[in-house]
């Protein structure tokens, strides 16, 4: 079946540092790729997707290159802020636009002044 | 801007007792989804609708049931509420063909 592997966390970083968060995952065919996004708080929101391989998603700062090759979707900044501390969601949709996604199991970012 | 709302952000309901978690969205989207959140799982699908009057199972659909009479509203019940029901729970929506999902606040919703 589909699933998506990412480390639990927490990630720390001091403010303005770099970010790197791995996503590899498991489907069949060719899925479409996302991060989401958790503020405190807050329910999920879209922070960028990929729909095809070599795609890079990129939003807020945020990329990240769907790399078939490697089934990976690793999220990357180079300058993280305070403000960026979160929950960090890689997904996939396997559904062909129906919208059924499997998650991965969050990744919490701490950001320290 | 798109607007999910949950009937409530926090919730504590006895063991047995029948529980209701609203989900109302503004958007005519046709897709609606209840998720629970857990430590350690990540997000999981419970139900999902596409339409009025239509639903099907997620990945975790045991001891609970939905219903979407409108296409605004779905509703997830929890026909007898146990301690493992302890959890997150989210909702989102979306329009066919179309990627992104979006979410609600939550409900955290406690069962003693």
């Amino acid at each position: 079946g589909n699933s998506v592997t990412q480390m639990e966390g927490p990630v720390t970083l001091s403010e303005e540092a770099f970010l790197t968060i791995n996503c590899t995952y498991t489907a069949t065919g060719y899925p479409s790729l996302f991060w989401y996004v958790q503020y405190p708080g807050e329910g999920l929101q879209l922070l960028l997707k990929a729909t095809k391989a070599d795609d890079k998603g990129s939003n807020k700062g945020f990329e990240a290159t769907y790399r078939k090759e490697t089934t990976s979707f690793h999220l990357e900044k180079g300058s993280v802020q305070v403000s960026d501390s979160a929950v960090y969601f890689c997904a996939l949709d396997r559904s062909g636009g129906y919208q059924k996604v499997t998650f991965g199991i969050g990744t919490k970012l701490q950001v320290i002044p | 801007d798109v607007k999910v709302t949950q009937s409530s952000r926090y919730l504590v309901k006895r063991t047995g007792e029948k529980v209701f978690l609203e989900c109302v969205q503004d958007m005519d989207h046709e897709n609606m989804f209840w998720y629970r959140q857990d430590p350690g799982l990540g997000l999981r699908l419970i139900y999902f609708s596409y339409d009025v009057k239509m639903k099907e199972k997620g990945d975790i659909p045991e001891g609970y049931s939905v219903s979407r009479e409108k296409k605004e509203r779905f509703s997830l019940i929890l026909e007898s509420a146990s301690t493992n029901q302890t959890s997150m729970y989210l909702c989102a929506t979306g329009t066919g063909g179309a990627y992104t999902q979006y979410f609600g606040p939550g409900t955290r919703l406690t069962v003693l």
